[in-house]
């Protein structure tokens, strides 16, 4: 089976400028995340999705970060402005996502290695 | 915050020799999972433990729960070269399933 798709690999923007990423989950997963990771660092949560609805975005700075998965497929995460310390690895996941336990194991992407200067 | 600790953040062990890592997390826990990260593969899922359970094994990997102590540990049992990448624990929301905090991770090296 196809694996979580991500694009772009890699992008350099300078701060205040604008920037998304894209993915594309495993099909039939109903819940996608999008993580941050910063070098040295754990995966940090930014938002999740059931399907095409919110499930958590508790950690997600929404005066700057926005995401949105449309049809309950693809999703998108954009920042703009963006700020040095928005300079990360952005990673994707997808999971089953139905209450038992295979359903938990969360499949990742690739990451999209985001440099702002 | 509910984020695991692992510990220790670095660990250096000759092929062959088991490695341990421990992860520490602070509330209740639906289950806890534990991820490998590397340059070649990035992060994979590699066991599940739920909260009424114990211990685990799957193939040389093996996984203890305390939840009166709120930790785990990882064993990796006769490591390879390939076994050389970050480990993190996940912990499970109680209340949202789906949802997980990661710790900071093991950084482990075997040397061949």
């Amino acid at each position: 089976e196809a694996g979580v798709a991500q694009s772009p690999r890699y992008k350099i923007i300078e701060k205040r400028q604008s920037v998304a990423f894209w993915c594309n989950p495993i099909s039939g997963h109903a819940t996608l995340y999008w993580y941050q990771q910063i070098l040295g660092q754990g995966p940090k949560l930014l938002i999740q999705f059931q399907n095409n609805g919110v499930v958590d975005d508790s950690q997600l700075p929404k005066d700057r970060f926005s995401a949105e998965r449309l049809k309950g497929v693809d999703s998108t995460l954009k920042i703009q402005p963006a700020k040095l310390e928005d300079s990360a690895v952005y990673l994707c996941a997808s999971s089953l996502g139905l209450g038992r336990d295979k359903s938990y194991e969360q499949y990742f992407g690739p990451g999209t290695r985001l440099t702002v200067t | 915050s509910q984020q695991g600790e692992e510990d220790p953040q670095a660990l250096s062990i000759q092929e062959g020799e088991n490695a341990t890592m421990n992860c520490s997390y602070k509330t209740s826990i639906n289950n806890l999972q534990w991820y490998r990260q590397n340059s070649g593969r990035g992060l994979v899922h590699l066991i599940l433990i739920r909260s009424n359970e114990r211990e685990k094994h799957s193939g040389r990997l093996r996984v203890t729960l305390d939840t009166s102590k709120k930790s785990s540990s990882l064993l990796i049992t006769a490591s390879r070269a390939a076994d050389t990448a970050s480990y993190f624990c996940a912990t499970g929301d109680l209340y949202n399933f789906n949802k997980f905090y990661f710790g900071s991770g093991t950084k482990l090296n075997v040397k061949p």
